[in-house]
């Protein structure tokens, strides 16, 4: 079975540049998640899609921050413009929904971005 | 969100057992028990879960104070490539929260 995938796995820009990541959960995963990794921290949520529609982007600083999913399966994440402090790790995860509250998340290896 | 308490490193010899430590004094009865573990330039992957009882798979134990309180992640024989950051999460079960990721265990694994 492939993992979660995401591209690019590197990406260096100027603040106030745009930037797109993305990515592509396992086959047949119902729920997709965005998170950000600050360096030394743990991963924070930024978004969770179910199929194409969001249920939760509390955390998602929706000011320079944006995140798609149109047709429920790959999903967009996009910062415009970008700040320094958006230095980060962006991971993205997947879950099946197979009814069962404590499943697994499976993540992708990340993309590395840094704002210059 | 129910908060735990990990050591922020902890260092043990290759092929001996690791155990790691988890606090968990605000746990809820509904709460369960995940870790996972983050290698380097990796995202994070799934170890092991629990809610009441002890846990194993093939990866590790899960043992569990019988108040629920505290939680050990038990690496039976520790190899270089368990060098990880390890995270200890609480989720509730009835309503699905997600996962909150505090800062993690670094375990380093000398040779």
């Amino acid at each position: 079975e492939a993992g979660v995938a995401q591209s690019p796995r590197y990406k260096i820009i100027e603040k106030r540049q745009s930037v797109a990541f993305w990515c592509n959960p396992i086959s047949g995963h119902a729920t997709l998640y965005w998170y950000q990794q600050i360096l030394g921290q743990g991963p924070k949520l930024l978004i969770q899609f179910q199929n194409n529609g969001v249920v939760d982007d509390s955390q998602l600083p929706k000011d320079r921050f944006s995140a798609e999913r149109l047709k429920g399966v790959d999903s967009t994440l996009k910062i415009q413009p970008a700040k320094l402090e958006d230095s980060a790790v962006y991971l993205c995860a997947s879950r099946p929904n197979l009814g069962g509250l404590q499943e697994t998340q499976y993540f992708g290896p990340g993309t590395r971005l840094l704002v210059l | 969100d129910a908060k735990t308490t990990q050591p922020n490193s902890m260092e043990s010899n290759e092929e001996e057992p690791v155990h790691l430590p988890c606090n968990h004094s605000t746990i809820s009865g509904t709460d369960y028990i995940h870790w996972y573990r983050q290698l380097p330039s990796q995202g994070p992957e799934y170890v092991i879960h629990g809610l009441t009882s002890n846990v194993n798979n093939r990866m590790a134990s899960l043992a569990i104070a019988e108040d629920r309180k505290s939680s050990t992640l038990i690496l039976h024989r520790a190899t270089l490539r368990d060098a990880a950051v390890y995270y200890c999460i609480l989720r509730d079960g009835n309503y699905g929260q997600n996962f909150v990721f505090g800062p993690g265990t670094r375990l380093s694994v000398l040779p």
